[in-house]
């Protein structure tokens, strides 16, 4: 199993709609989580940190499920701007590595 | 303001060549990461050093060396030896509290 798996999209979704995507993760000692955004041939930049269940940050929302060993994204009120690949990213204490999936790409359509 | 600075940020290699990448960050960040990244692909982790004067590979150190002489500087040198270098190169740095990385603005490197 992938230590990070997310679904590549492409997710075309309406301007206004909200927007929601799973990644799962496979090591169970992982205790903080991270959502990037990357435009197209640009950096990855830091969206979110999730440390306990979860987090929210204006349009979005961060849910984390230790059980079931995924993280969730939440997007209200999508706007053009949000097209992006949007990128989990796993961490677990002691490891100063990050590993990074391919990310899911979400296209906002007028 | 701080932040963590990449140049050039495009470069042409001839093969056979070798070249460096630049790599400076003032957040005083203890932690610093060399990633590549091909067209639609994610990132992967080339080389990366927790403390000054030490380093450790990654998944795709051959073909490439770095240096940790500063806390700020984490140069990457591209050898002859890297088969297919072309791609994009990010560095990125964290401080030991186990927050997200920073990135750079990154480097695109061609081999002409």
């Amino acid at each position: 199993r992938k230590e990070v798996e997310q679904d590549p999209g492409p997710f075309n979704v309406p301007e206004g709609a909200t927007v929601a995507f799973n990644c799962t993760y496979s090591n169970s000692a992982s205790q903080s989580f991270f959502w990037y955004r990357q435009d197209c041939r640009k950096e990855p930049k830091l969206l979110m940190s999730v440390y306990s269940s979860g987090n929210e940050d204006g349009r979005f929302t961060a849910q984390l499920n230790r059980a079931s060993q995924y993280i969730s994204l939440l997007i209200r009120d999508s706007k053009l701007s949000d097209s992006a690949t949007y990128l989990c990213v796993p961490r677990t204490f002691g490891n100063e590595k990050l590993t990074f999936g391919t990310g899911t790409r979400l296209t906002i359509i007028p | 303001d701080g932040g963590i600075t990449q140049s050039p940020k495009y470069l042409f290699r001839k093969e056979g060549q070798n070249v460096t990448l630049s790599c400076e960050q003032n957040l005083n960040h203890d932690a610093m990461y060399w990633y590549r990244q091909d067209p639609g692909q994610g990132l992967r982790l080339i080389y990366y050093s927790q403390i000054v004067n030490d380093f450790q590979k990654g998944d795709i150190a051959e073909g490439y060396s770095v240096s940790r002489e500063k806390k700020e500087s984490f140069p990457l040198t591209v050898t002859s030896a890297q088969k297919n270098p072309t791609a994009f190169y990010l560095c990125a740095s964290s401080p030991r509290t186990g927050d997200g990385y920073t990135f750079g603005s990154g480097t695109r490197l061609t081999v002409v």
